[in-house]
């Protein structure tokens, strides 16, 4: 069956780094998102990795590792804004996202 | 409107009772989803549509049905609500590419 993981929960302090870990099991792999979602709100996008690497966009960086079924987000200079729940999703050889259950992201003063 | 609209917001509905939920969008994107979330679980797809005219199936249909008569619209339909049918609902539209766009969501309690 198709699976992805990760953990449930984490806990960060203002103005540090965290990492979010996701792997994943799929049919096929046609590319890995990760979508941001506040309380109570809709997801939004933040990335998209299709090719191994680390892709930057100001604070937030991604990366995969598709010989692994591996990939983060990377999160710097955290501010409580932050505090939110990220979602990684795969898209497998049907073009269908499948998507984790979230992690969430609490973040302390 | 600008992007992804859902209506209603919110529903309390008894167990029994047909509802539609709407979803229209305005950024001309052939494909649409609708999703279902569920505290603890990932978003599930119930149904899709890869551009008007066309519907598939997706993860959890049972229960649900949708037409996609024109680009825009995009409706749901519980034909006999279940309290299991109680969630969070999330249209979404996907962008050239796979990016996918959401709908603010509908919470639907069936009691």
């Amino acid at each position: 069956g198709q699976n992805i993981d990760q953990p449930t929960e984490m806990t960060a302090t203002e103005g540090a780094i965290v990492q979010i870990n996701c792997t994943y099991q799929t049919s096929g792999f046609n590319g890995l998102f990760w979508y941001q979602q506040h309380a109570g709100e809709a997801p939004t996008f933040l990335s998209y990795n299709v090719l191994d690497g680390l892709e930057e966009k100001g604070r937030f960086s991604s990366f995969l590792s598709r010989s692994k079924g591996y990939s983060y987000l990377l999160l710097k200079e955290l501010q409580m804004k932050d505090s939110a729940s990220y979602l990684c999703a795969v898209m497998d050889s049907n073009y269908q996202l499948i998507w984790g259950a979230g992690t969430k992201l609490i973040i302390k003063p | 409107i600008a992007g992804i609209t859902q209506a209603p917001t919110s529903q309390i509905l008894a167990a029994g009772r047909r509802m539609t939920l709407r979803c229209t969008q305005d950024m001309r994107h052939n494909a649409m989803y609708w999703y279902r979330q569920d505290l603890g679980l990932g978003l599930r797809l119930i149904h899709y549509s890869n551009t008007a005219g066309t519907t598939g199936k997706g993860e959890v249909p049972d229960g649900y049905s949708v037409s996609r008569a024109n680009t825009d619209d995009f409706p749901l339909t519980l034909a006999s609500a279940v309290p299991s049918q109680t969630s969070v609902y999330f249209c979404a539209s996907v962008e050239q590419g796979a990016r996918q766009y959401f709908g603010p969501g509908t919470r639907l309690t069936v009691t």
